[in-house]
């Protein structure tokens, strides 16, 4: 089936690291986004990517499109308290609806 | 700002009940989703609607239904809760097939 998987499933950083997060596709997508939950939140849209080796910033955020629209990335340079929550991706495969990885859940120690 | 508006916040239910989850959104979007969160295991897709009357199955149906007679509403169904059932659930709407989703905040419910 379609499936996007996420790593890691957990993340703890200390405040100023750098964090990661990586969503990969069996088949190819026709475009990813990525999305915030805070905790006792709902998931707030952070961005789309849509073309082939795409790469987009917002602020210390860091976004990337894989060659083949396999993968994606999520980079956040510098971490601070504010950046904590579960971040998910989200791969539209072509056929209206959005499947979402399993999220990486940030936390961050002062 | 887009509302998308879950009836309940907290919801507990027994066994065998026949539930229903609300969503109202007011930005006239054509696409509705609902969506089950349970930890580990991500949002997984239950159903979602791109018009009225129009239904599509997601990734895990069973046991669920849905109603979109009006644009701006979406009812999941329960038909008979089952305790396997307790889970947050998040709706979501968006305007066009490329534009993000909209979540409302959330329905926790406790089957007992």
């Amino acid at each position: 089936g379609q499936q996007v998987m996420q790593i890691p499933q957990y993340q703890h950083v200390q405040e100023g690291e750098d964090f990661t997060t990586y969503c990969n596709s069996s088949t190819t997508l026709s475009n990813i986004q990525w999305y915030k939950q805070r905790p006792g939140g709902h998931p707030v849209f952070l961005i789309q990517l849509v073309k082939s080796g795409e790469v987009k910033k917002q602020k210390r955020l860091t976004f990337q499109f894989g060659e083949a629209k396999k993968n994606s990335s999520l980079h956040i340079t510098a971490t601070q308290t504010t950046d904590v929550g579960t971040y998910f991706c989200a791969g539209d495969f072509g056929n209206e609806k959005l499947t979402f990885g399993t999220g990486t859940r940030l936390t961050i120690i002062p | 700002d887009v509302k998308v508006t879950q009836s309940s916040r907290y919801l507990v239910k027994r066994t065998g009940e026949k539930v229903f989850l609300e969503c109202v959104q007011d930005m006239d979007h054509e696409n509705m989703f609902w969506y089950r969160q349970d930890p580990g295991l991500g949002l997984r897709l239950i159903y979602f609607s791109y018009d009225v009357k129009m239904k599509e199955k997601g990734d895990i149906p069973e046991g669920y239904s849905v109603s979109r007679e009006k644009k701006e509403r979406f009812s999941l169904i329960l038909e008979s809760a089952s305790t396997n059932q307790t889970s947050m659930y998040l709706c979501a709407s968006r305007g066009t097939r490329d534009s993000p989703l909209h979540f409302g905040n959330g329905t926790r419910l406790t089957v007992t």
